[in-house]
């Protein structure tokens, strides 16, 4: 069984550059959700994706979107990058959006924004 | 909103010794509430999860508990070991908007475990 995966491993942009992370969701899971961990803090819910549509969003601007594909694969974008929007960029997948909702976390994307 | 809290931020602590993690939620409509173990720069990786049902779990030399009612979760771990030097964050499993079910973590304890 394959885990989650999250590439690239680490990502430097300069402000005002659009930015794609994408993550590979752990064999038969079909939810995905991602979240942001900034230095010293707890990960913050970005949004999640069920059966290819948004079905939940945290307090993030609309400049952060996604999407999700067939292969229950997804990808984060971040338009008009900010200083703030530093961060380890973190994916959990789970096998549906109820029942236990276990949420199995990738590695995580570190994006440093100059 | 739900705001969840850890205490200590940090710890330190010869190996053997036995301790407690502790995880504190403000609303206790919650599915479940799971640890977490981070190690530096890396992702999450899941320990124990208490479905809002039970009352603990237990994985090997971990113990969870859960007091819905008080808003209150512990992380044991004995014998404490090196390796198990890490970040323990705690997160609450709750229906974001929409239909989502969404993580709300503490800001977790930063565990040394001293040889």
């Amino acid at each position: 069984e394959t885990g989650v995966t999250q590439s690239p491993t680490h990502l430097i942009k300069t402000r005002g550059q659009q930015v794609t992370l994408r993550c590979s969701s752990q064999s038969g899971h079909n939810t995905v959700s991602w979240y942001q961990q900034a230095l010293g803090q707890g990960p913050q819910f970005i949004f999640q994706y069920y059966r290819e549509e948004e079905n939940g969003r945290g307090n993030f601007p609309p400049r952060f979107s996604g999407l999700q594909f067939p292969n229950y694969s997804s990808e984060l974008n971040v338009n008009a990058l900010e200083l703030d929007d530093s961060a380890l960029y973190l994916c959990a997948s789970s096998q549906t959006s109820g029942g236990d909702n276990e949420q199995f976390f990738g590695p995580g994307t570190r994006l440093t924004v100059l | 909103k739900q705001e969840v809290t850890q205490i200590p931020a940090a710890l330190s602590v010869p190996e053997g010794e036995n301790l407690v993690l502790n995880c504190s939620f403000t609303d206790s409509a919650i599915y479940n509430l799971q640890w977490f173990r981070q190690d530096p720069g890396k992702g999450l990786t899941s320990l124990l999860l208490i479905q809002s049902s039970q009352r603990e779990q237990t994985s090997g030399r971990l113990n969870a508990s859960l007091d819905k009612s008080s808003g209150r979760s512990t992380l044991y771990i004995a014998a404490s070991q090196p390796g198990d030097s890490a970040t323990y964050l705690c997160a609450v499993d709750l229906v974001s908007s929409g239909s989502a079910r969404q993580l709300t973590f503490g800001s977790g304890t930063q565990l040394t475990v001293l040889p």
